[in-house]
């Protein structure tokens, strides 16, 4: 049982270029979600996924996309990677969206954009 | 505005040194605060949830208590293996989501 899985661990863009963050989770849970973590700024929610099927807008969704691939998958895009998209990526999930269940969190994906 | 800030920023304890984390909140109506650990690199770790004041929840070392304005986690008799970065986090009623809105952290380094 890995619990939420990340790929890659670290990645080095230059500005403009496109990537695709993966995220994996094998515990069953019907909700994702995508943070990233600044210093001094706490994780903030990028994008959300309820359901399979279903995707919604999170704090700070601009410049990013996401596709809930199946129950298991949900991956986070940057079309053209910008320095400010320098960050730690974190996607975690839950069992349900509606209630107070706890997140539980992958590794992270440590990307700098030149 | 939902806020929740965490104090102190950095704390730093003697081996069996005891002392509290804080974390203060304003939300609409709280529908449970969480506390996380991170270890440098690494993703947040769950460790406890609490739902309603007065409520405490403990974990080996750790125990967390809540009341209608802050929480705190009190760490008895640390050891180092318990430095790490602590996330407070807070989930407001009547969102459609399961959005938490995270506070910057507290990281304690503790010293044999």
């Amino acid at each position: 049982n890995a619990g939420v899985t990340q790929t890659p661990k670290f990645q080095v863009l230059k500005t403009g270029q496109s990537m695709t963050l993966q995220c994996a989770q094998d515990m069953n849970h019907n909700s994702m979600y995508w943070y990233r973590q600044d210093p001094g700024m706490g994780l903030r929610l990028i994008y959300y996924s309820a359901s399979e099927g279903t995707t919604d807008k999170g704090e700070v969704p601009n410049g990013y996309n996401v596709s809930r691939l199946n129950k298991r998958e949900f991956s986070l895009r940057l079309e053209s990677a910008a320095p400010s998209q320098t960050s730690v990526y974190f996607c975690a999930s839950s069992d349900r969206l509606d209630s107070s269940y706890e997140q539980y969190f992958g590794p992270g994906t440590r990307l700098t954009v030149t | 505005e939902d806020q929740v800030t965490q104090s102190p920023e950095a704390l730093r304890l003697q081996e069996g040194e005891s002392s509290s984390l804080n974390c203060s909140y304003t939300v609409s109506g709280l529908r449970g605060l969480f506390w996380y650990r991170q270890d440098p690199g690494k993703g947040p770790e769950f460790l406890f949830t609490l739902y309603s004041a007065g409520e405490e929840k403990e974990k080996e070392r750790l125990k967390a208590t809540l009341t209608k304005k802050e929480s705190f986690l009190h760490i008895t008799a640390p050891k180092p293996e318990d430095s790490a970065t602590y996330l407070c986090a807070v989930q407001a009623h009547g969102g459609a989501t399961n959005k938490l809105i995270f506070g910057t952290g507290t990281l304690l380094a503790v010293q044999p």
